[in-house]
């Protein structure tokens, strides 16, 4: 079945550090592309999407592209803040369905 | 913010007792969602409903049932609760079905079964 795979965490970065966090997806045709960003006790947040190939999310500073060539959709942000800690979920929605199927989610941890 | 609350926010029980999480919404969308969170596991679905009386299983239905009799309220029923249920449980609604529509989360609850 369909899967999302990202790195594991912890990833551990100093404050204006430069963040990567990697996604691949499996889901053949055009799935819509999620990161979702939980903060400590709470719920889910939408962070950013992508609907169709080559389309850039972005928000709160935050951005990824969708890459079919490479069924990718990593998480980038130029400069963390301590702010930004919290756990990010990579997640795919497939043609036709309205499930969303998760990556196991990295936790990000920076530091002052 | 979506309008998605959950009751209650926490809750101990012991094995084999029945419990019920509700999730309601006040954005009258369609679909609903309940999902379990595992580390190691991110989330997973558990049961959907996609409009009242109608209700399909996720990946980790065993042991689950569920119930939409209004378009706002949206329950999860642990029949005789079991220690591997234990979990944070978070309920998601989203809108017409468009394949690019977006889930938006509750705040969860964090259930234990002793």
């Amino acid at each position: 079945g369909d899967s999302v795979t990202q790195m594991e965490g912890p990833v551990t970065l100093s404050e204006e550090a430069f963040l990567t966090i990697n996604c691949t997806y499996t889901a053949t045709g055009y799935p819509s592309l999620f990161w979702y960003v939980q903060y400590p006790g709470e719920g889910l947040q939408l962070l950013l999407k992508a609907t169709k190939a080559d389309d850039k999310g972005s928000n709160k500073g935050f951005e990824a592209t969708y890459r079919k060539e490479t069924t990718s959709f990593h998480l980038e942000k130029g400069s963390v803040q301590v702010s930004d800690s919290a756990v990010y979920f990579c997640a795919e929605v497939r043609r036709n369905t309205d499930k969303l199927i998760f990556g196991t989610g990295t936790r990000l941890q920076v530091f002052p | 913010d979506a309008g998605i609350t959950q009751s209650p926010r926490h809750k101990v029980t012991e094995t084999g007792t029945p419990v019920t999480l509700r999730c309601h919404q006040t954005e009258n969308h369609r679909y609903m969602y309940w999902y379990r969170q595992d580390p190691g596991h991110g989330l997973r679905l558990i049961h959907y409903s996609y409009g009242v009386k109608d209700t399909d299983k996720g990946e980790v239905s065993d042991g689950y049932s569920v119930s939409r009799s209004k378009t706002e309220d949206f329950l999860l029923t642990l029949e005789s609760a079991t220690s591997s249920q234990t979990s944070v449980y978070f309920c998601a609604i989203s809108g017409t079905g468009e394949r690019t529509d977006t889930q938006y989360f509750g705040p969860g609850t964090r259930l234990t079964v002793l």
